[in-house]
Order: C-alpha cells, then structure tokens, then sequence
C-alpha cells in the first residue's frame, strides 16, 4: 500500500531534549516536505527536499533540522525543543514534476513542556 | 507571495442540504490545486486533485471547480451527511512543489 509514514504519532518532551521525528515514503518520490499546523495559523511548511541531499527552507524552518540520506526517509530533528514548538506536525511527499498529488502521513503531535 | 483564503470559516447545515465551500487565492499561476479533508486531531485526506488545466474534478458527491483566472475554486457537496462533518481545506501548488493551504472551512452537519 502506497503511505507515508511517521513516528511517533505522539511526543511529550521536556524543552532542550533532542528529538527526532521520523517520516518515511514508500512511492520512490522525489520531494518530501514538514509542515506544523497550528490553530488559527492553518499549515506552515518548515522544510522541504527536492532530492536525496537537497534541502531548503520553507516557512518557518527556525529551531528546525531535516537531513535526506535517502530517498524514502525525511527525519525532522528538533535539537532543543521548545514550548513553542508544540504543534501538529505532517509529512508529505510527491514526485517532483509540477501537478502531481501530494500525498501526507497520519501526523505527530508534539508537546513540549 | 501565494495567500489562500477560504470562506466561511465554519458553516453548520442540516443534513441533506447541497453547500458550497469557496477557496480565494492571489496568484493564479498554479500547477493544481487540492481539497482535503481534515477529521479534528487527524491527518490530511485527498479528496480531489484540480489541475491548472482542468475546470473541474468530481468524485461521488464532491465536485470541485477551479478558475484560475478569477484565483477560485468551489467544492460542492451534495445531499451531505452527518458524517461529512471536518474541516476541508485548500490548497494550491505552484514551482517547486510549493503548496500554500488555506485556514480551512470547519462543517457541521446536524442530524
């Protein structure tokens, strides 16, 4: 079955606690994206992958770290979480031609205390 | 910069009425646009997939339209349910797979 896939589903933490929050595609494509939804501020993208070991920023990449070492995986590395970044995190992915669908994972939600 | 507006914010209607959900945005230079639906606390599901080309998508009761000159585009339910309660959410996708949503349209279908 085509998915992506991420964990964990759901993440407590203590602020300055390194975490890592996994994503993996399964359809061998080329980008992979992070997105936080928060309420009122709808999605915001945090980072996005054109390729294997291309990255960029998306909007709001501050406090955020993403590696792509491999095509199918997309981890987002928080190095010292804070309070304000507890959100509801989604991975997405697609292939990298314009118009194609762009498919997302069930979702983490982390709180950071 | 792409801003993506949807109207309302929230609509609650009785159960067998058509609606219209409207999704606004600035820059119509767009490859395609999608409608998600969003169950609280859950994850994205596709409901419909537009391209720039096309003027419309249909799938069951969903029929999505889009006017990229006029930056619009409409989802239609039709005979809805309660079960057709979630938020939906637009969202357009220009170069580099850059995906823009909107705030989103969270529908209440009563009983």
């Amino acid at each position: 079955e085509a998915q992506v896939t991420q964990n964990p589903r759901y993440l407590i933490t203590v602020t300055g606690k390194k975490l890592t929050v996994t994503c993996s595609q399964n359809m061998n494509h080329e980008y992979m994206s992070w997105y936080r939804q928060d309420p009122g501020l709808g999605l915001r993208q945090i980072y996005y992958s054109m390729n294997v070991e291309v990255t960029d920023k998306g909007d709001v990449p501050e406090g955020y770290k993403v590696s792509r070492k491999e095509k199918r995986n997309f981890p987002l590395i928080l190095e010292s979480p804070s309070p304000n970044q507890t959100s509801l995190y989604f991975c997405a992915s697609s292939y990298l031609t314009g118009g194609n669908e762009q498919y997302f994972g069930p979702g983490t939600r982390l709180t950071v205390t | 910069k792409q801003e993506v507006t949807q109207i309302p914010a929230a609509l609650s209607v009785p159960e067998g009425e058509n609606l219209v959900l409207n999704c606004s945005f600035t820059d119509s230079a767009i490859y395609n646009l999608q409608w998600f639906r969003q169950d609280p606390g859950k994850g994205l599901t596709s409901l419909l997939l537009i391209q720039s080309s096309q003027r419309e998508q249909t799938s069951g009761r969903l029929n999505a339209s889009l006017d990229t000159s006029s930056g619009r585009s409409t989802l239609y339910i039709a005979a809805s349910q309660p079960g057709d309660s979630a938020t939906y959410l637009c969202a357009v996708v220009r170069g580099n797979n850059d995906m823009r949503f909107g705030a989103g349209t969270r529908l209440t279908v009563k009983p």
